[in-house]
């Protein structure tokens, strides 16, 4: 399996642009998280999806982030407007949820935001 | 509550050491507890888990130790490599809840 994919990589932009980030889930996964990541604050749980519905926003920092799973492979997380404070990784990653608890999480590799 | 506590932040050992990172929670009904690795510029990885119900569990050089009373768990690695010098992250879950709650992370390095 080819993993958690991310896109981009790597972005730089403006203040005040708006930024999109991708991911497709592993493949039969049911589960799908976005994370950011920051020296600061850590691993934050942004949202996560449950076949392709939204089941926990409140790690959502504001209304500038958005997020949304049209199907069952492919993700997206937008920020509008962005600001430098944005600026951190962030992780996509799903999880079959086939066990009742503590089913493995899997990343992607992370969309690493710089926000000038 | 919901916190877990890591610690140290960093730590340096030498080839063949054995470092210690330990994790701390007050929430009695978590019920999973992972750890996971995380080397630069890529994602964290699953290492190793425990579940309460056992004391100790071991993969290949790392170990849990796992302290139901004192609430508290720590990863053990065996004949430390410098190719495990990464972030590890302990982190907590009950049922089937799938928000992990993270501790802070430590930065371990190997010297050679």
């Amino acid at each position: 399996d080819a993993g958690v994919i991310q896109s981009p990589r790597h972005e730089v932009t403006e203040m005040g642009q708006e930024v999109t980030l991708r991911c497709k889930p592993i493949s039969g996964h049911d589960y799908l998280f976005w994370y950011r990541q920051t020296m600061m604050r850590g691993l934050e749980l942004l949202i996560y999806f449950n076949n392709n519905v939204p089941i926990d926003d409140s790690g959502m920092p504001e209304d500038r982030f958005s997020a949304k799973m049209p199907n069952a492979s492919f993700s997206t997380l937008k920020i509008q407007p962005s600001e430098p404070r944005d600026s951190a990784v962030y992780f996509c990653a799903s999880s079959s949820g086939d066990r009742p608890s503590g089913n493995t999480i899997y990343f992607g590799e992370g969309s690493w935001l710089t926000v000038v | 509550q919901q916190q877990v506590k890591q610690s140290p932040q960093s730590l340096i050992v030498q080839k063949g050491g054995i470092p210690i990172i330990n994790c701390a929670y007050e929430n009695t009904a978590f019920d999973y507890f992972p750890w996971y690795q995380q080397f630069p510029g890529k994602g964290p990885a699953l290492l190793i888990a425990i579940r309460p119900d056992v004391s100790e569990k071991k993969e290949g050089r790392f170990t849990i130790s796992f302290n139901k009373s004192a609430k508290q768990f720590s990863l053990h690695i065996m004949d430390s490599q410098p190719g495990d010098s990464a972030t590890y992250f302990c982190a907590a879950s009950k049922g089937s809840n799938y928000q992990l709650i993270w501790g802070a992370g430590t930065k371990l390095i190997i010297k050679p």
